[in-house]
């Protein structure tokens, strides 16, 4: 089976305070994502990895990075966290070959920042 | 731009009534079509999906099909039960594997 692994389950940070949310894969996967989850918004994409080292914007980055050292790791920074950015945060990987590939999800971690 | 549109929940039901949770798309070009689902406390799972026109993508007695013609994927089953109970997200995959979510909609099925 598939296991995505997200380091917390949940997350209290004070605002200003610099936030890593790490997220682990066993499947060798190639591509990896950073998801924000929000009432009525949906899933919206923060970031992706395609390779280690190789990262892109997705639809909301402004306010995080990232960072893939390994393949296996793809870690989200706040660099300094807001109230705005208290959401559930989904962690997902999947392969890169050719065809409809299934995104499989980590359990999330829901943050909030006081 | 491309985007998913699904009804709004919650939609209530009781044990055993037929489901049809409704999602229609815009998109360039020909996207590949997926329904995830979440459970409390749990990140999403796929639970179906579709990759061209016409195809029907199944599963746990869910069904839905791929229709060009009305752009929609709307998630169907004949029998709800208590443990369907989650929030299902309809998703199309823009190339790239990224995939561009609809807002959810939460079922809650009573015995």
């Amino acid at each position: 089976d598939v296991k995505v692994t997200q380091s917390s389950r949940y997350l209290v940070k004070r605002t200003g305070e610099k936030v890593f949310l790490e997220c682990v894969q066993d499947m060798d996967h190639e591509n990896m994502f950073w998801y924000r989850q929000d009432p009525g918004l949906g899933l919206r994409l923060i970031y992706f990895s395609y390779d280690v080292k190789m990262k892109e914007k997705g639809d909301i980055p402004e306010g995080y990075s990232v960072s893939r050292e390994k393949k296996e790791r793809f870690s989200l920074i706040l660099e300094s966290a807001s109230t705005n950015q208290t959401s559930m945060y989904l962690c997902a990987s999947s392969l890169s070959t050719p065809g409809a590939r299934e995104q499989y999800f980590g359990p999330g971690t829901r943050l909030t920042v006081t | 731009g491309n985007s998913v549109t699904q009804m709004e929940g919650p939609v209530t039901l009781s044990e055993e009534a037929f489901l049809t949770i409704n999602c229609t798309y815009t998109a360039t070009g020909y996207p590949s079509l997926f329904w995830y689902v979440q459970y409390p406390g749990e990140g999403l799972q796929l639970l179906l999906k579709a990759t061209k026109a016409d195809d029907k993508g199944s599963n746990k007695g869910f069904e839905a099909t791929y229709r060009k013609e009305t752009t929609s994927f709307h998630l169907e089953k004949g029998s709800v039960q208590v443990s369907d109970s989650a929030v299902y997200f309809c998703a199309l995959n823009t190339g790239f594997q990224k995939l561009v979510f609809g807002t959810g909609t939460r079922l809650l099925v009573s015995p």
